[in-house]
Protein backbone atom coordinates (compact mmCIF):
# COMPACT_ATOMS: atom_id res chain seq x y z
CA UNK A 1 0.00 0.00 0.00
CA UNK A 2 1.75 3.41 -1.20
CA UNK A 3 1.74 6.14 0.62
CA UNK A 4 0.22 7.88 -2.31
CA UNK A 5 -2.35 7.26 -3.86
CA UNK A 6 -2.50 7.03 -8.06
CA UNK A 7 -5.25 5.11 -10.39
CA UNK A 8 -4.09 2.15 -11.38
CA UNK A 9 -4.22 2.62 -15.39
CA UNK A 10 -5.73 5.85 -17.66
CA UNK A 11 -5.57 5.31 -21.01
CA UNK A 12 -6.19 8.27 -24.14
CA UNK A 13 -6.59 8.45 -28.26
CA UNK A 14 -3.22 10.23 -29.93
CA UNK A 15 -4.28 13.79 -29.60
CA UNK A 16 -5.97 13.48 -25.98
CA UNK A 17 -5.27 15.34 -22.92
CA UNK A 18 -5.42 13.25 -19.88
CA UNK A 19 -4.67 13.26 -16.29
CA UNK A 20 -2.93 11.42 -13.47
CA UNK A 21 -4.07 12.22 -10.14
CA UNK A 22 -1.72 11.31 -7.06
CA UNK A 23 -3.51 11.79 -3.94
CA UNK A 24 -1.93 12.15 -0.58
CA UNK A 25 -2.78 13.82 3.15
CA UNK A 26 -1.70 16.36 5.55
CA UNK A 27 1.83 15.03 6.17
CA UNK A 28 2.99 14.79 2.76
CA UNK A 29 1.08 16.83 -0.45
CA UNK A 30 -0.84 18.89 1.58
CA UNK A 31 1.84 19.94 4.45
CA UNK A 32 3.30 21.64 0.87
CA UNK A 33 6.31 19.43 0.02
CA UNK A 34 7.56 19.21 -3.34
CA UNK A 35 5.57 16.49 -5.72
CA UNK A 36 7.66 15.00 -8.59
CA UNK A 37 6.28 13.13 -11.49
CA UNK A 38 8.84 10.28 -13.28
CA UNK A 39 7.97 8.75 -16.27
CA UNK A 40 8.95 4.62 -16.64
CA UNK A 41 9.71 3.10 -19.76
CA UNK A 42 9.71 -0.76 -18.50
CA UNK A 43 13.21 -2.22 -18.62
CA UNK A 44 14.88 1.87 -18.70
CA UNK A 45 15.62 4.07 -15.77
CA UNK A 46 13.00 6.21 -14.66
CA UNK A 47 13.15 9.72 -16.51
CA UNK A 48 12.23 13.29 -14.19
CA UNK A 49 8.97 14.75 -15.75
CA UNK A 50 8.45 17.48 -13.16
CA UNK A 51 9.87 18.53 -10.25
CA UNK A 52 9.16 20.90 -7.27
CA UNK A 53 5.28 20.37 -8.55
CA UNK A 54 5.34 22.12 -11.93
CA UNK A 55 9.40 22.61 -13.38
CA UNK A 56 10.04 20.55 -16.23
CA UNK A 57 13.79 19.47 -16.62
CA UNK A 58 15.28 20.62 -19.77
CA UNK A 59 14.46 18.59 -22.71
CA UNK A 60 10.66 18.07 -21.05
CA UNK A 61 7.91 18.94 -23.79
CA UNK A 62 5.31 21.76 -22.53
CA UNK A 63 2.95 18.93 -23.29
CA UNK A 64 3.46 17.76 -19.40
CA UNK A 65 2.49 20.10 -16.56
CA UNK A 66 2.16 19.55 -13.03
CA UNK A 67 -0.71 21.13 -10.38
CA UNK A 68 -1.96 20.76 -6.75
CA UNK A 69 -5.28 20.96 -5.10
CA UNK A 70 -5.00 20.56 -1.42
CA UNK A 71 -3.78 16.68 -0.91
CA UNK A 72 -3.63 15.85 -4.21
CA UNK A 73 -1.41 16.85 -6.76
CA UNK A 74 -2.00 16.14 -11.05
CA UNK A 75 -0.09 15.19 -13.94
CA UNK A 76 -1.37 16.90 -17.12
CA UNK A 77 -0.14 15.53 -21.01
CA UNK A 78 -1.95 17.04 -24.29
CA UNK A 79 -1.64 15.94 -27.49
CA UNK A 80 -1.09 12.38 -26.53
CA UNK A 81 1.75 10.59 -28.26
CA UNK A 82 2.29 6.92 -28.93
CA UNK A 83 5.75 7.09 -27.07
CA UNK A 84 3.95 8.56 -24.13
CA UNK A 85 2.59 5.23 -23.24
CA UNK A 86 4.44 4.41 -19.65
CA UNK A 87 4.10 3.70 -15.85
CA UNK A 88 4.06 7.33 -14.36
CA UNK A 89 4.81 7.91 -10.62
CA UNK A 90 4.27 11.04 -8.39
CA UNK A 91 7.11 11.49 -5.47
CA UNK A 92 6.61 13.51 -2.45
CA UNK A 93 7.97 13.84 1.28
CA UNK A 94 6.02 12.52 4.52
CA UNK A 95 6.09 14.26 7.99
CA UNK A 96 5.57 10.84 9.80
CA UNK A 97 8.39 9.31 8.06
CA UNK A 98 10.68 12.27 9.36
CA UNK A 99 10.67 13.68 5.76
CA UNK A 100 11.76 10.86 4.03
CA UNK A 101 10.73 10.59 0.26
CA UNK A 102 7.56 8.77 -0.68
CA UNK A 103 6.06 7.20 -4.22
CA UNK A 104 3.00 6.75 -5.08
CA UNK A 105 1.76 2.96 -6.49
CA UNK A 106 2.20 4.55 -10.31
CA UNK A 107 -0.30 4.74 -13.06
CA UNK A 108 -0.25 2.79 -16.64
CA UNK A 109 -1.04 5.03 -19.59
CA UNK A 110 -1.90 3.07 -22.85
CA UNK A 111 -2.14 5.26 -25.69
CA UNK A 112 -5.18 3.73 -27.86
CA UNK B 1 26.08 13.35 -18.50
CA UNK B 2 25.74 11.92 -15.58
CA UNK B 3 25.77 7.69 -15.78
CA UNK B 4 24.43 5.19 -13.03
CA UNK B 5 25.47 1.77 -13.87
CA UNK B 6 24.23 -0.99 -11.13
CA UNK B 7 26.21 -4.67 -11.26
CA UNK B 8 26.16 -7.55 -9.04
CA UNK B 9 24.41 -11.01 -8.60
CA UNK B 10 20.98 -11.57 -10.52
CA UNK B 11 20.37 -15.19 -8.33
CA UNK B 12 19.89 -15.35 -4.29
CA UNK B 13 19.13 -18.16 -2.16
CA UNK B 14 16.78 -16.96 1.01
CA UNK B 15 18.85 -16.31 3.58
CA UNK B 16 21.62 -15.01 1.82
CA UNK B 17 23.17 -11.27 1.65
CA UNK B 18 22.60 -9.04 -1.33
CA UNK B 19 25.26 -6.73 -2.34
CA UNK B 20 25.01 -4.03 -5.32
CA UNK B 21 27.34 -1.78 -6.88
CA UNK B 22 26.70 1.64 -8.49
CA UNK B 23 29.58 2.97 -11.02
CA UNK B 24 29.00 6.66 -11.07
CA UNK B 25 30.56 8.18 -14.69
CA UNK B 26 29.80 11.58 -15.47
CA UNK B 27 30.19 13.07 -12.38
CA UNK B 28 31.76 13.63 -8.63
CA UNK B 29 30.42 11.11 -6.08
CA UNK B 30 31.90 13.52 -3.71
CA UNK B 31 29.24 16.52 -4.46
CA UNK B 32 26.53 17.61 -2.84
CA UNK B 33 24.24 15.04 -3.63
CA UNK B 34 22.67 12.08 -1.97
CA UNK B 35 23.23 8.77 -3.62
CA UNK B 36 20.46 6.23 -3.18
CA UNK B 37 18.94 2.64 -4.48
CA UNK B 38 14.89 2.30 -5.52
CA UNK B 39 13.36 -0.99 -6.02
CA UNK B 40 10.30 -2.27 -7.93
CA UNK B 41 9.21 -5.39 -6.49
CA UNK B 42 7.43 -7.88 -9.72
CA UNK B 43 3.64 -5.70 -10.30
CA UNK B 44 4.44 -3.68 -7.99
CA UNK B 45 5.78 0.38 -7.69
CA UNK B 46 8.52 2.28 -6.46
CA UNK B 47 10.02 1.75 -3.31
CA UNK B 48 12.78 4.36 -1.99
CA UNK B 49 15.11 2.11 0.01
CA UNK B 50 17.56 4.81 0.99
CA UNK B 51 20.41 7.26 0.60
CA UNK B 52 23.90 7.95 1.21
CA UNK B 53 25.72 11.40 1.10
CA UNK B 54 29.47 11.28 0.38
CA UNK B 55 30.98 12.08 3.93
CA UNK B 56 28.92 8.78 5.07
CA UNK B 57 25.75 10.14 6.71
CA UNK B 58 22.89 7.76 5.44
CA UNK B 59 18.64 7.39 5.52
CA UNK B 60 16.74 4.51 5.51
CA UNK B 61 13.34 3.42 4.68
CA UNK B 62 11.78 2.41 8.32
CA UNK B 63 10.24 -0.64 6.33
CA UNK B 64 13.63 -2.23 5.51
CA UNK B 65 15.82 -0.23 7.79
CA UNK B 66 16.98 -3.44 10.29
CA UNK B 67 18.44 -4.94 6.88
CA UNK B 68 19.96 -2.60 5.16
CA UNK B 69 23.64 -0.84 4.80
CA UNK B 70 24.55 1.53 1.78
CA UNK B 71 27.80 2.96 1.87
CA UNK B 72 30.15 5.26 -0.84
CA UNK B 73 33.78 4.59 -2.10
CA UNK B 74 34.73 8.22 -3.12
CA UNK B 75 37.84 6.42 -4.34
CA UNK B 76 36.64 4.58 -7.26
CA UNK B 77 33.17 6.69 -7.66
CA UNK B 78 30.88 4.07 -6.50
CA UNK B 79 28.27 3.69 -3.36
CA UNK B 80 27.17 0.13 -2.60
CA UNK B 81 23.63 -1.66 -1.11
CA UNK B 82 23.69 -4.64 1.06
CA UNK B 83 20.39 -6.80 1.98
CA UNK B 84 20.52 -9.37 4.51
CA UNK B 85 18.43 -11.98 5.28
CA UNK B 86 17.10 -11.97 1.69
CA UNK B 87 13.37 -13.48 1.45
CA UNK B 88 11.49 -13.98 -1.98
CA UNK B 89 9.87 -10.59 -1.06
CA UNK B 90 12.87 -8.95 -2.08
CA UNK B 91 12.78 -10.33 -5.48
CA UNK B 92 12.86 -6.98 -7.41
CA UNK B 93 14.45 -4.51 -10.39
CA UNK B 94 17.12 -2.38 -8.16
CA UNK B 95 17.91 0.73 -9.31
CA UNK B 96 20.67 3.41 -7.85
CA UNK B 97 19.68 7.01 -8.74
CA UNK B 98 21.52 10.30 -7.58
CA UNK B 99 19.28 12.34 -5.32
CA UNK B 100 19.27 15.69 -4.61
CA UNK B 101 18.74 17.46 -0.95
CA UNK B 102 15.59 18.17 1.23
CA UNK B 103 15.74 19.78 4.13
CA UNK B 104 13.65 18.67 7.00
CA UNK B 105 13.47 19.77 10.54
CA UNK B 106 16.83 21.23 10.71
CA UNK B 107 18.74 19.05 8.98
CA UNK B 108 19.16 17.58 5.22
CA UNK B 109 17.34 14.16 4.19
CA UNK B 110 17.52 12.65 1.08
CA UNK B 111 15.72 14.42 -1.95
CA UNK B 112 14.28 14.04 -5.01
CA UNK B 113 15.78 11.16 -7.22
CA UNK B 114 16.98 13.20 -10.70
CA UNK B 115 19.54 10.56 -12.82
CA UNK B 116 18.76 6.90 -12.63
CA UNK B 117 20.47 3.40 -13.33
CA UNK B 118 19.34 1.10 -15.79
CA UNK B 119 18.21 -1.26 -12.92
CA UNK B 120 19.39 -4.90 -12.38
CA UNK B 121 16.93 -7.92 -12.11
CA UNK B 122 17.66 -9.88 -8.14
CA UNK B 123 15.83 -12.96 -7.93
CA UNK B 124 15.40 -14.30 -4.51
CA UNK B 125 14.66 -18.43 -4.91
CA UNK B 126 15.31 -21.65 -3.20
Amino acid sequence: QSVLTQPPSVSGAPGQRVTISCTGNSSNIGAGYAVQWYQHVPGTAPKLLIYDLTTRPSGVPDRFSGSKSGTSASLAITGLQAEDEADYYCQSYDNSLSGLLVFGGGTKLTVL
Amino acid sequence: QMHLQESGPGLLRPSETLSLTCTVSGGVISSSYYWGWIRQSPGKGLEWIGGVFYGGQSFYNPSLESRVAISVDTSKNQFSLKVTSLTTADTAVYYCARQGVFFWSGSYRPGSPDYWGQGTLVTVSS
